[in-house]
């Protein structure tokens, strides 16, 4: 089993609608998730971070985690065309010596104009 | 926002020459630096954990001699890759730490192995 999990898509929306985007994560006791956005070609750059059960917002970005279930999602009001990018979950590895970051494969998003 | 920056952007070498890679930190310090590598359509892989003033944890499977890191200070870490060949030409991305949480992106630098 994939420690941090992600539909690779294309998940493909229509412009203004809701994209809703997913991930699942192994390690039950993982504390911080980080969702990063990349456009074809660049680097990743980060959307937003959550830490606590529930939801976190900011502007058209909504963060879920549910650490029960092993879940986190985003989700985008209003998408925009600009929003097609692909999606990266992320989720702190615990323990050890080092802080890094176990990356999902990503979900491409397409937003139709 | 963190800012984090590499040099260069892109570089282009002939095989067997070795080529220097900065990420800078430009407006916090970052104690931990990190080291990716991505190919084309394929998911990041972390190539190595950078710590300011000691030696650099490497993934398993990254060969530490030949991709050398450097971490003298706060806010600069630098990747060499000795010896290049063509099967190392990539985009390699840096990020660093800020505030013990947060991995912020530098834009990545693009090396071609000729």
């Amino acid at each position: 089993q994939k420690e941090v999990e992600q539909n690779s898509g294309p998940l493909s929306v229509p412009e203004g609608a809701i994209a809703s985007l997913n991930c699942t994560y192994s390690d039950r006791g993982s504390q911080s998730f980080f969702w990063y956005r990349q456009y074809s070609g660049k680097s990743p750059e980060l959307i937003m971070f959550i830490y606590s059960n529930g939801d976190k917002e900011d502007g058209r970005f909504t963060a879920q985690l549910n650490k029960a279930s092993q879940y986190v999602s985003l989700l985008i009001r209003d998408s925009q065309p600009s929003d097609s990018a692909t999606y990266l979950c992320a989720v702190k590895a615990r323990g050890g010596a080092t802080n890094k970051l176990i990356f999902g494969t990503g979900t491409l998003l397409a937003v139709q104009p | 926002g963190a800012v984090v920056s590499q040099h260069p952007s892109r570089v282009i070498c002939k095989s067997g020459t070795s080529v220097k890679i900065e990420c800078r930190s430009l407006d916090f310090q970052a104690t931990t630096m990190f080291w990716y590598r991505q190919f084309p359509k394929k998911s990041l892989m972390l190539m190595a954990t950078s710590n300011e003033g000691s030696k650099a944890t490497y993934e398993q499977g990254v060969e530490k001699d030949k991709f050398l890191i450097n971490h003298a200070s706060l806010t600069l870490s630098t990747l060499t890759v000795t010896s290049a060949h063509p099967e190392d030409s990539s985009f390699y991305i840096c990020s660093a730490e800020a505030g013990g949480e947060t991995q912020y992106f530098g834009p990545g630098t693009r090396l071609l192995v000729l």
